[in-house]
């Protein structure tokens, strides 16, 4: 399979834990984003790279957030300190920048109990 | 901050009948994208508008974007039971893509 991975598919953790959450991308893409989706709504940006250097963040992103491309290929979001209202869909999406297409992978699915 | 509105929230329709979802913007787009999630899935890439004005055809589906660049709309001619799914619109603006609320399909056969 060649499309956008994401691992794990489900997290389920305690209040104050922090959780990871890893997306390989389609390998010659190299834009980057990740999204926050809750039920009922449309994805929410958190965040963009463009190979590995973070070009935007969310200004709505709270400072417990943080994402890292080290090497230009798979991506790393990481919640430190999560609380019950963090509990959401987390998609990432690649695309090549010559092309419009996102392509978004299956998201890891986290809940904060 | 920007929005993306869409309306309407839920549409249930016979299969046959023709379906719209209308996208706006509280401000001025670069483009705008269009995309299918069908339950328990993740958004499907399906167009990209641009132009002032801009009309695309797909088969049965219309999409319009308005001559301000600040609205939107998808048609469909003649639902399927396979058109199922939610349909959301995405504005770009700068690097970030402001996704609209969706509006959740339902073809009853």
């Amino acid at each position: 399979d060649t499309g956008v991975s994401q691992n794990p598919r489900h997290k389920i953790t305690k209040r104050g834990q922090n959780v990871t959450f890893r997306c390989d991308p389609i390998s010659e893409h190299n834009r980057l984003y990740w999204y926050r989706q809750t039920l009922g709504q449309g994805p929410e940006f958190l965040t963009y790279f463009q190979n590995e250097a973070q070009l935007e963040k969310s200004r709505l992103l709270s400072d417990r957030f943080s994402a890292e491309r080290p090497k230009g290929s798979f991506s790393t979001l990481e919640i430190q300190r999560t609380e019950q209202g963090d509990s959401a869909m987390y998609l990432c999406a690649s695309r090549d920048s010559l092309f419009p297409e996102q392509y978004f992978g299956p998201g890891t699915r986290l809940t904060v109990t | 901050g920007q929005q993306v509105m869409q309306i309407p929230q839920y549409q249930h329709v016979q299969e046959g009948e023709d379906f719209t979802t209308y996208c706006n913007s509280s401000t001025t787009l670069s483009n705008i994208q269009w995309y299918k999630q069908r339950p328990g899935g993740h958004p499907v890439f399906l167009i990209q508008l641009v132009k002032s004005g801009e009309v695309k055809k797909q088969k049965r589906l219309t999409f319009q974007f308005g001559e301000a660049k600040k609205n939107s709309s998808l048609h469909i001619t003649a639902t399927q039971t396979t058109d199922v799914g939610t349909y959301f619109c995405a504005g770009g603006a700068g690097n970030q893509f402001y996704f609209g609320t969706g509006t959740s399909l339902t073809v009853i056969p």
